[in-house]
């Protein structure tokens, strides 16, 4: 079953609203998570690191500001899109390593956002 | 991003034929390296992964690792058409970087 899930699973907004996405580690604990951004037809990019207890750590080029990250507890971390744009609009995907196995990354099933 | 480079393709092999993707990596001190099925809409998904020069194999599916060439590979034998999908190969020495991918359709 999924171990890692992620609120809304699609999102539709208007220009300049903010939209925050949840990611959750269900029978793990993760003190790091991983956020994806994927354009259609593009890969996975790395938008940023969320460490738990501690900031953020952004990937070059993408604006902390605009996509605030934070990482409540050992199972949860959002994703708040602030003033989103139609730019922004993408599927956004998280991940969480599962640790004590094969060090391997477990992908939440993504968060379809829509700026209209 | 550390470069991750895959044939982007796309490919097209028919049902029952071995499908072979490949990729490169451009940072030596990677240590892991997975390969990640991709449906379309969809998050990845994890296929297999392998850490040690040479080749290793799980059902239909071999990953072969060849890291003084610093290049991983996936074989699929016998390929379904289930398996037509994005196949995603990723690096990881302290993060995870991806290649753009390699479009599989398989022909039934």
């Amino acid at each position: 079953g999924a171990v890692v899930s992620q609120h809304p699973s699609w999102v539709i907004c208007k220009s300049g609203t903010s939209v925050k996405i949840e990611c959750r580690s269900l029978d793990f604990q993760a003190t790091t998570m991983f956020w994806y951004r994927q354009f259609p037809k593009q890969s996975l990019m790395l938008m940023a690191t969320s460490n738990e207890g501690s900031k953020a750590t952004y990937e070059q080029g993408v604006e902390k500001d605009k996509f605030l990250i934070n990482h409540a507890s050992l199972t949860l971390s959002t994703l708040t899109v602030t003033s989103a744009h139609p730019e922004d609009s993408s599927f956004y995907i998280c991940s969480a390593p599962r640790l004590g196995g094969a060090d391997t990354q477990y992908f939440g099933p993504g968060t379809r956002l829509t700026v209209l | 991003q550390k470069e991750v480079e895959q044939n982007s393709g796309p490919l097209s092999v028919p049902e029952g034929a071995i499908a072979s993707l490949n990729c490169t990596y451009s940072d030596r001190g990677s240590q892991s390296f997975f390969w990640y099925r991709q449906y379309s809409g969809k998050s990845p998904e994890l296929i297999m992964f392998i850490y040690s020069n040479g080749d290793k194999e799980d059902g239909r599916f071999t990953a072969q690792l060849n890291k003084a060439s610093q290049y991983v590979s996936l074989l699929i034998r016998d390929s379904q058409p289930s398996d037509s999908a994005t196949y995603l190969c990723a690096v990881n020495p302290h993060q995870f970087y991806f290649g753009t991918g390699t479009s599989l359709t398989v022909i039934p």
